[in-house]
């Protein structure tokens, strides 16, 4: 019952610094994004991808990388940090096609 | 314009109350729509979709107005632990993944004893 998994949970940078968010899914979803949450923003999409080797760009994705190894493995780089990057990611992946969004439980971030 | 607005709330309702949230799109060829909860400092997950002949599960009723742009979503015989944020979510005109599952910033909902 694992479905999406995203390490690490919590994460307090200094500005310039980079570090990479895991995220895994079981559950044979071509399709996985990373999305950001501020307050009275909304989910924003960062990034997503179709499939392994295929990633796009979403609403915000300056200062981010994706990549796609694997159907399983879809991890968030962050370049060098700004405090503009302090945010809750999530990672979710749904079956092409639906609706159905299935979340991590959330990576929360300050970037100090 | 955003492209999928709601009223951020939040809606404070006693016990047993029934109360509605509505949520407006932009574009007009959207083709699904979604209700999400989310729980305080919480992943959110799906509630619900939402038909073009409304549908209902539970205390819960969606509705689907094309001709104004909004969906809606009713919770009858309101419980504490329905208190939370409710999430609108569309998808566009082609399903390609980018920008195509949009967010709304969510109506949050207080049901108070």
């Amino acid at each position: 019952n694992a479905g999406v998994t995203q390490t690490p949970k919590f994460q307090v940078l200094k500005t310039g610094q980079s570090m990479t968010l895991q995220c895994a899914q079981d559950m044979n979803h071509e399709y996985m994004s990373w999305y950001r949450q501020d307050p009275g923003m909304g989910l924003r999409l960062i990034h997503y991808s179709v499939g392994a080797g295929i990633t796009d760009q979403g609403e915000v994705p300056n200062g981010y990388n994706v990549s796609r190894s694997t159907t399983e493995d879809f991890p968030l780089r962050l370049l060098s940090a700004a405090p503009s990057q302090t945010s809750v990611y999530f990672c979710a992946s749904r079956p092409v096609g639906t609706g159905e969004l299935f979340f991590g439980e959330g990576s929360r971030l300050t970037v100090l | 314009r955003k492209e999928v607005e709601q009223d951020p709330g939040p809606f404070n309702v006693p016990e047993g109350a029934t109360v509605a949230f509505n949520c407006t799109y932009s574009n007009s060829a959207s083709q699904s729509f979604f209700w999400y909860r989310q729980d305080c400092r919480k992943e959110p997950k799906l509630l619900m979709s939402v038909y073009s002949s409304g549908n209902e599960d539970g205390r819960f009723t969606a509705q689907l107005n094309r001709a104004s742009q909004y969906i809606s979503l009713l919770i009858r015989d309101s419980k504490l632990s329905d208190s939370a944020t409710y999430l609108c979510v569309v998808i566009g005109p082609l399903d390609t993944g980018r920008r195509a599952l949009t967010f709304g910033s969510g109506t949050r909902l207080q049901v108070q004893p």
